[in-house]
Formats: structure tokens, sequence, C-alpha cells
């Protein structure tokens, strides 16, 4: 049961580089999100996907774009890293975003940016 | 501003022994309220829902309670055992809209078993 897998695990950047932070799940599920968990606050939402095709932003998109190219894949780009983007990014999933539905989340993705 | 306050923020206990652990929000609309554990290096994974009928509910030594008149949840661990010892997040969910996602988190509680 693969779930949600998000790659890659560990990466360290130098300030302006670029990167994406892959993910996709295998439950079939429409609405996919993107968030950042800093260390003593909650995880915020960065960018969700509510179904294929569409996206829209969360409370911190600054900084990041996403593309949701399938039903199963949503992307999460960073053009210009900064060191405040230090952080580690969670993707997930929900069947819909009926507030009812489980989301599920994958395992993490450690990102330094020097 | 929707808010989930968590606390205590960290929590040291001996093996056997039973925490509560405490989360208050000013969510609104209110639809329902989850609590997460997440292990060192993981993601969380979902241990209960609220809704706003339900005051308690049960998942084997996990037992959440929610008070929805002063907006309370507590979750009660009995037992401890070395394997609880992970971070506890409570997720508040807001009536769905269509301004789509509607979740806030809280900071979490790091919790510690001790042998």
């Amino acid at each position: 049961n693969a779930g949600v897998t998000q790659t890659p695990k560990f990466q360290v950047l130098k300030t302006g580089q670029s990167m994406t932070l892959q993910c996709a799940q295998d439950m079939n599920h429409n609405s996919m999100y993107w968030y950042r968990q800093d260390p003593g606050m909650g995880l915020r939402l960065i960018y969700y996907s509510a179904s294929e095709g569409t996206t829209d932003k969360g409370e911190v998109p600054n900084g990041y774009n996403v593309s949701r190219l399938n039903k199963r894949e949503f992307s999460l780009r960073l053009e210009s890293a900064a060191p405040s983007q230090t952080s580690v990014y969670f993707c997930a999933s929900r069947f819909d975003r009926d507030s009812g539905n489980t989301i599920y989340f994958g395992e993490g993705s450690w990102l330094t940016v020097v | 501003k929707n808010q989930v306050e968590q606390s205590p923020q960290s929590l040291i206990i001996l093996e056997g022994k039973n925490c509560t652990l405490q989360c208050n929000y000013t969510v609104s609309p209110f639809s329902n309220l989850r609590w997460y554990k997440q292990d060192t290096g993981r993601g969380p994974v979902s241990l209960t829902i609220m809704t706003f009928s339900e005051n308690t509910k049960s998942n084997g030594r996990y037992t959440a309670t929610l008070d929805a008149d002063t907006k309370q949840s507590s979750l009660h661990i009995t037992a401890s055992q070395l394997s609880d010892s992970a971070s506890y997040i409570c997720v508040v969910s807001a009536v769905n809209n269509n301004a789509g996602n509607m979740l806030t988190f809280g900071g979490g509680t790091r919790l510690m078993v001790k042998p």
C-alpha cells in the first residue's frame, strides 16, 4: 500500500537554485495538498488542488508554484529558493474536499536552503 | 482568524502511565476535529475524528473527547507505551465553502514516553 509518495526525502539547495518536489497518490483521490511544517508551528497550506485541472493558493503560496499533472500527481516547484523556505514539506491527499474525508499524508521532504 | 492551540507543548511520562493532551480551537463554522499522530521523521496519521454531535470516541488506548460549547478537545492515552512517543496534532475542519480546504492545524504536543 503505497498511499502518498513524495520525493526527494532530503535536499540541500543553495539560495537562488530551483527544484521540484514530486508527489503521487495511488488512492484515486481527487484533492491534493502541499503543506510546510516549521518547528513549533502547525502545518500551513501552500497550495491545493481540489480536482484534476484546478489549483488554488493556500495560506503561504509566495515563492512556490504547483502543477497538477494528472489525477495522481501534484508537484511543488521552488523557482528561486530562499533560506526562509527551509522546512519540512508534506504532500497530502483525500478523496474529495468534503471535510468528513480523512486526509492522508506523505512521509515528508526535508529541504534546507543555504 | 481560525486558530487551534494545543497544550502542553511537550510532555514526558513514564511507560505505563496515563496522560491527557489538550486542544482549544476558535474555528467557525465547525465541521469536525481530528487527532493525528506524527512519529519522528514521518507524516501525520489520523487517530480519530470527532463531529459536532460526538463527545467521546475511543481508538484502542486513545480516547478523544469534544466539548463543542467550550470549543475544547482532549486526547487521553491510557497505559502508555514507548511507541506512543510522537507528536500529537489537533486539526479542526471548518464547514466546506467555495474557498476550498479549511483545515486549521495546531502546533502539536510532543510526547516522550520513558521506560
